[in-house]
């Protein structure tokens, strides 16, 4: 069995700001995990994924996570928060085979000028 | 990456009325498709598992009889909420994960379903 968890519903920062947003995972099997963004109304955008080899993901929009298995976490980070990504992002995790994701409850980030 | 349509977007509909919503993959076979049901501001809920050509697997919960899926071919499935009711309005999602690439899931844009 699978699940993830999101701490923190909402995070605010300011424009320039670090952001980081908390993911800690429970898997029986090795995880892939995976970050996700989505707008109002929108479908989800791949940010990006981890599935075997480096533990330091690169995404897309200068967004980054880092894999700790001796943590079961897989936290988002951002060194410099835009008012553009401010969003609900979603930590999903899946294991391997076909198998659907399992994802977090969401964590909203509001980004203030 | 792979591309996932999903169809329509948007729908209203009255009461006791049926609605299929379709999801494609489009440049890409898709052995298993996924459904997921999310309400406002909340999570997505995997509601069932679609096999091609095989009787879709549903998460505990989930009506089988109001929630039919279908998927005939490798690149359609299709989702038909039965006897709608307004409790059933929400945001239907479905994703697709490529046949031996097995690393990534890809999802269409959703369906805003309302029914009044």
């Amino acid at each position: 069995a699978q699940s993830v968890t999101q701490l923190g519903s909402h995070v605010s920062v300011s424009e320039g700001a670090l952001v980081l947003l908390r993911c800690n995972y429970s898997s029986s099997v090795p995880p892939y995990l995976f970050w996700y963004v989505q707008y109002p109304n929108q479908g989800l955008q791949l940010l990006l994924k981890y599935t075997t080899g480096a533990t330091l993901v690169k995404g897309i929009n200068g967004f980054e996570a880092e894999f700790k298995k001796s943590e079961t976490s897989f936290h988002l980070t951002k060194p410099s928060a835009h008012m553009s990504d401010a969003a609900e992002y979603f930590c999903a995790v899946s294991g391997a085979s076909g198998t659907a994701l399992i994802f977090g409850k969401g964590t909203t980030l509001s980004v203030s000028s | 990456g792979a591309v996932v349509s999903q169809h329509p977007s948007w729908v209203i509909c009255k009461s006791g009325t049926s609605v299929k919503i379709e999801c494609r993959s489009l440049d890409f076979q898709a052995t298993t498709m996924f459904w997921y049901r999310q309400f406002p501001k909340q999570s997505l809920m995997l509601m069932a598992t679609s096999n091609e050509g095989s009787k879709a697997t549903y998460e505990q919960g989930v009506e089988k009889d109001k929630f039919l899926i279908n998927h005939a071919s490798l690149t359609l499935s299709t989702l038909t909420v039965t006897s709608a009711h307004p409790e059933d309005s929400s945001f239907y999602i479905c994703s697709a994960r490529v046949t031996g690439i097995d690393t990534e899931a890809f999802f269409g844009q959703g369906t805003r379903l309302t029914v009044v």
